[in-house]
């Protein structure tokens, strides 16, 4: 069975640039998270899709970071324009279902680095 | 509002000896609670999780966990430390009604000596 999938793995861009993070899920999982974790920090949530739609937004800075997931599968996470503290490690995760009881499956990441 | 404290951000151990990691909760609704490990540029692996029913949780690579509801701790513990058990270990928690949204602490970071 495949992982969660994300690219790129790292991306560098300069300040006021933007940015897209592309997250492919495992195959079948209905619920995806957008986590963003900072050096030294734990996880934390910005966005979670229960198939198409946005559950629960209330983390996501949204003057300048945007997400969808078209389709109920594949997500991209965009920031537009960067800024030097957007500089992170983004993680995607999955699972069959929102609750508690189902396990969320995490992403290798892309580590963003803002110049 | 749910929260997590892991008491030390960096345990260093001898190979064989006793891991303890240490995690405290604060939470206003039963919590769910789970021990994730992140190897260097990889994503967070579940290594067990406690939902209801017994306190001692066991997991994954020789790893278990108590809960402790009287002291709203959830410490990771392995008796014996492999040098590959190094990594960035997460405790975190999620309650009812959340979605399966995960607070996590800071992390402990555990290195093994040989």
């Amino acid at each position: 069975e495949a992982g969660v999938v994300q690219s790129p793995r790292y991306k560098i861009i300069e300040k006021k640039q933007p940015v897209a993070f592309w997250c492919n899920p495992i195959s079948g999982h209905n619920t995806l998270y957008w986590y963003l974790q900072n050096l030294g920090q734990g996880p934390e949530l910005l966005i979670r899709y229960e198939n198409e739609e946005a559950v629960d937004d209330s983390q996501l800075p949204k003057d300048r970071f945007s997400a969808e997931r078209l389709k109920g599968v594949d997500s991209t996470l965009k920031i537009q324009p960067a800024e030097l503290g957007d500089s992170a490690v983004y993680l995607c995760a999955s699972s069959l279902q929102q609750g508690n009881g189902y396990e969320q499956y995490f992403g290798p990441g892309t580590r963003l680095t803002v110049t | 509002a749910q929260s997590v404290t892991q008491l030390g951000s960096h345990v260093s151990v001898s190979e064989g000896a006793l891991v303890l990691l240490r995690c405290n909760y604060s939470s206003s609704v039963p919590p769910y609670l789970f021990w994730y490990v992140q190897y260097p540029n990889q994503g967070l692996q579940l290594l067990l999780k406690y939902t209801t029913g017994a306190t001692l949780v066991k997991g994954i690579n020789g790893f278990e966990a108590e809960f402790k509801k009287s002291e709203t701790s959830f410490h990771l513990t392995k008796p014996s430390a492999h040098m590959s058990d190094a990594a960035e270990y997460f405790c975190a928690v999620s309650g009812n009604n959340q979605g399966g949204k995960l607070i996590f602490g800071q992390g402990t970071e555990l290195s093994v000596k040989p």
